[in-house]
């Protein structure tokens, strides 16, 4: 079973803030993980994406995260907030193997960000 | 890359009614996801598609759902006799045919159903 919680409903920052999204997941197997923006009336736009290869991973819009094993932690930052970064964001994961395909996504964080 | 398009964006119907909604993937796309998002939530996975074989179905695809992909390409997702619970977006998703599952997938920007 594979599962995904995020960390804070909503996230307010500043602009020229740091943004900092949380995000832990359970998975029996090696996790793929992946972080999603969702802007109003919107689909789903990929961030970033982890699979393995490295456990930081750079993304769209200079956004980051980290893989943590240890603390099954993928959390999602980004150095300094500007306006155009308010949105939902979704962390999910993809167990792999024969549950491949589907993803699970955790309940999203809305993330405001203040002139 | 012409991306996941959606159709109708919005329906709005009558409770009991049914509803059809379509899902044209990227072209080169094997793979054909359907969620389901309700207020406030994160998508949900709903049914999975490789070419035209229904993969995957969850356990939230009741009996009046039923989903479709003929021919490989496009999908369609009915839904008989509406209730007020199935008021919500729902968003399909494409990705690549490739032997590891880290390919990500592709999001149309939903048809939102609102159930009178």
């Amino acid at each position: 079973a594979q599962s995904v919680t995020q960390l804070g409903s909503h996230v307010s920052v500043s602009e020229g803030a740091l943004v900092l999204l949380r995000c832990n997941y359970s998975s029996s197997v090696p996790p793929y993980l992946f972080w999603y923006v969702q802007y109003p009336n919107q689909g789903l736009q990929l961030l970033l994406k982890y699979t393995s290869a490295a456990t930081l991973v750079k993304g769209i819009n200079g956004f980051e995260a980290e893989f943590k094993k240890s603390e099954t932690s993928f959390h999602l930052t980004k150095p300094s907030a500007h306006m155009s970064d308010a949105a939902e964001y979704f962390c999910a994961v993809n167990a792999g193997g024969t549950s491949y395909g589907k993803l699970t996504f955790g309940q999203g964080t809305i993330l405001t960000v203040h002139p | 890359d012409t991306g996941v398009s959606q159709n109708p964006r919005h329906k709005i119907t009558k409770r009991g009614q049914n509803v059809t909604f379509r899902c044209d993937p990227i072209s080169e796309h094997n793979r054909l996801y359907w969620y389901r998002q309700t207020l406030g939530q994160g998508p949900e996975f709903l049914t999975y598609f490789q070419n035209e074989a229904q993969l995957e179905k969850s356990r939230l695809l009741s009996d009046r759902f039923s989903a479709e992909r003929p021919k490989g390409s496009f999908s369609t997702l009915e839904i008989q006799r509406t209730e007020q619970g199935d008021s919500a977006m729902y968003l399909c998703a494409s990705s690549p045919d490739r032997p590891n599952s880290n390919q990500p997938q592709h999001f149309g920007d939903g048809t939102r159903l609102s159930i009178l």
